[in-house]
Order: structure tokens, then C-alpha cells, then sequence
């Protein structure tokens, strides 16, 4: 079993829609949850943390945790073209703290 | 400002050349990361150095050499590659650790023939 698991995708979501991302992850314990978006060719952008179960509003993006169920969302409403990119989850499990894991990200297209 | 700065842009290298990459942030942060990314998959981390100290190396093969030479700069010397290596190359920061955010600059694009 990875570490992080995420769909692949590609995922396409109509412009002016909901789109919605998803994460699993191992370690029981994990703490910290990240959301990075990357455009092809550029580097990760940091878009959203997450510390503790609920939800987390910024914006047009919503970020989701329930760790009983081990599971991380990311919502993005009103979806825009310029919102097509890679978003990869990440996770800082408790055994390592110094470090993030990375899932392999999914990759989001939005159609006009 | 979140600003993390790394030069060059792109670098391409012959199997026996030596050359650096240089990394600077001028946030505060006392954590520096090194990670590499092939096309079409997640970034994978090299190094971490926690208050200028080498704190995880992933068994990474010595022609790769971190250097940390203060707080605000972070170098990664290079030798003897080979043309697997060849990647983007992505530095970041984090405030303390990995639990905290980790900002990202825009990388080194490496070319090793």
C-alpha cells in the first residue's frame, strides 16, 4: 500500500462546475496535510493546510479531513480553465516529521 | 514574501563536469529541503537540512553533495552525473519542519549528456 494515494486521472470537470480531488493516505497518525498545485513545467505551489478534522475554506477552495477515515479532500468551486493543472496531496507522517510524502497527483482539466 | 530564489534556470552538463545549483530564501526559515522531479511524477526528497545541519539524506549517491552555508542559502554540488539524472531540481523551505508548510522555488531544469 503507498503512503499517499491519489487518482491519476485526468479528471475533467465542465468550467463553472465543482471539482473535486481526492487523497488516502496509510499512517494512522499523520499531522499535517498539504495541497500543492503544479502546472506542467513550473514547480508546486502551495494552495492549501490542513491540521485537524473538518473543513478548511480559502477562497474557491475547500479543503476536507476526516482522519478516522484517513482521507483528504480538495474542493474547487466555480472550476476556471487556468484551474487545469496537477494537484499533488502530501501528508508529514508521524514516524518522520521532517519530512512531507508525496502522492502522485491528479491531474485536472476543465473544460470550457 | 514567500519567495524562494534558485539559479540557474536550466543547466546542461557533460558526464564529467562539476557544478553547483544554488538555492536562497530570505524568510526565516530554518528548514531546507532538496528534492528531485522527473516528468509525470510527484517530487522526490534528496535532502534536508534543519538549522544548518543535514538532518535526512534518502540514500542519495554521493555525486550529489548538499552544502548549507548559512540560514538563507542552500547549494547542491554536482559531479560525475549520469544522464538518469537528469530532472528538475526543486528547492523549498519550511518555517521549522516538515509539519509546517513547505514553499517551493522554481526549480533547475538539468540536462546530463
Amino acid at each position: 500500500q503507498k503512503e499517499v494515494e491519489q487518482n491519476s486521472g485526468p479528471l475533467s470537470v465542465p468550467e463553472g462546475a465543482i471539482a473535486s480531488l481526492n487523497c488516502t493516505y496509510s499512517d494512522r497518525v499523520s499531522q499535517s496535510f498539504f495541497w500543492y498545485r503544479q502546472y506542467s513545467g513550473k514547480s508546486p505551489e502551495l494552495i492549501m493546510s490542513i491540521y485537524s478534522n473538518g473543513d478548511k475554506e480559502d477562497g474557491r477552495f475547500t479543503a476536507q479531513l476526516n482522519k478516522a477515515s484517513q482521507y483528504v479532500s480538495l474542493l474547487i468551486r466555480d472550476s476556471q480553465p487556468s484551474d487545469s493543472a496537477t494537484y499533488l496531496c502530501a501528508v508529514t507522517p508521524y514516524s518522520s516529521a521532517s519530512k512531507i510524502i508525496f502522492g502522485s497527483g491528479t491531474r485536472l482539466s476543465i473544460r470550457p | 514574501d514567500t519567495e524562494v530564489t534558485q539559479t540557474p534556470k536550466h543547466l546542461v552538463m557533460g558526464m564529467t563536469n562539476k557544478k553547483s545549483l544554488k538555492c536562497e530564501q530570505h524568510m526565516g526559515h530554518r528548514a531546507m529541503y532538496w528534492y528531485k522531479q522527473k516528468a509525470k511524477k510527484p517530487p522526490e526528497l534528496m535532502f534536508v537540512y534543519s538549522y544548518e545541519k543535514l538532518s535526512i539524506n534518502e540514500s542519495v549517491p554521493s555525486r550529489f553533495s548538499p552544502e548549507c552555508p548559512n540560514s538563507s542559502l542552500l547549494n547542491l554540488h554536482l559531479h560525475a552525473l549520469q544522464p538518469e539524472d537528469s530532472a528538475l531540481y526543486l528547492c523549498a523551505s519550511s518555517p521549522t519542519g516538515a509539519s509546517y508548510e513547505q514553499y517551493f522555488g522554481p526549480g533547475t531544469r538539468l540536462t546530463v549528456t
